[in-house]
């Protein structure tokens, strides 16, 4: 059964034109991680939330917002994607987060092309 | 800060051989480790992690790694290697609390 969910999985959008990207759980878990992945590359914390805590990464883009109306969804907003945000956004969740004694729990991923 | 190097983008293996995949990190704090897999079209999935105690870590699937502080290495090995191993390994640090700081990842590939 699917634990973390990520819609759509594939996402193509034009230059400027903004996108979201959803996530969803099924674990009820306390928090959500957005990560950007580009080819070839690590995957890059974008953002947090603790519960409904937000915590942003020093080096994230302005143009990357996010949203978590409840436990269960987290949605990542590019508000005028470019060239260069086209990559794997990769949704995951942690019962806590202290990962000494939580695991963080990786859903599918969504592979967005800026054209 | 934290970093982390995974020498070689890609790693050959032949089945049945050992499978070895390297690790090295950057870490001004005790460092936490992981290694994750990323079979095609799949998430991310915890193979292992170092916390604390005994520095040799047994995980899923057969592999295990070795914390060594003195040569700040987090090495992945698994005796022997099977077709269903072939896939994506990506070792992370970590300072304990929420962020996970990746390696670029090696692609495993395993031929008969």
């Amino acid at each position: 059964d699917a634990m973390v969910i990520q819609n759509p999985r594939y996402q193509v959008t034009q230059f400027g034109k903004p996108v979201t990207l959803s996530c969803s759980q099924t674990l009820n878990h306390n928090v959500m991680y957005w990560y950007q992945q580009k080819s070839s590359q690590a995957p890059k914390l974008l953002f947090h939330y603790y519960d409904k805590d937000f915590n942003n990464e020093a080096d994230t883009p302005d143009n990357f917002q996010s949203r978590r109306p409840n436990t269960s969804f987290c949605f990542l907003d590019i508000r005028s994607p470019g060239l260069g945000d086209t990559a794997m956004y990769l949704c995951a969740t942690s019962r806590d987060a202290s990962l000494i004694q939580e695991t963080q729990y990786f859903g599918p991923g969504t592979r967005l092309l800026v054209l | 800060a934290q970093s982390v190097t995974q020498l070689g983008s890609h790693v050959s293996v032949s089945e049945g051989a050992l499978v070895l995949l390297r690790c090295n990190y950057s870490s001004s704090v005790p460092p936490y480790l992981f290694w994750y897999v990323q079979y095609p079209n799949q998430g991310l999935q915890l193979l292992l992690k170092y916390t604390t105690g005994a520095t040799l870590v047994k995980g899923i699937n057969g592999f295990e790694a070795e914390f060594k502080k003195s040569e700040t290495s987090f090495h992945l090995t698994k005796p022997s290697a099977h077709m269903s191993d072939a896939a994506e390994y990506f070792c992370a640090v970590s300072s304990g609390y929420s962020t996970l700081t990746f390696g670029k990842g090696t692609m495993l590939l395993v031929s008969p």
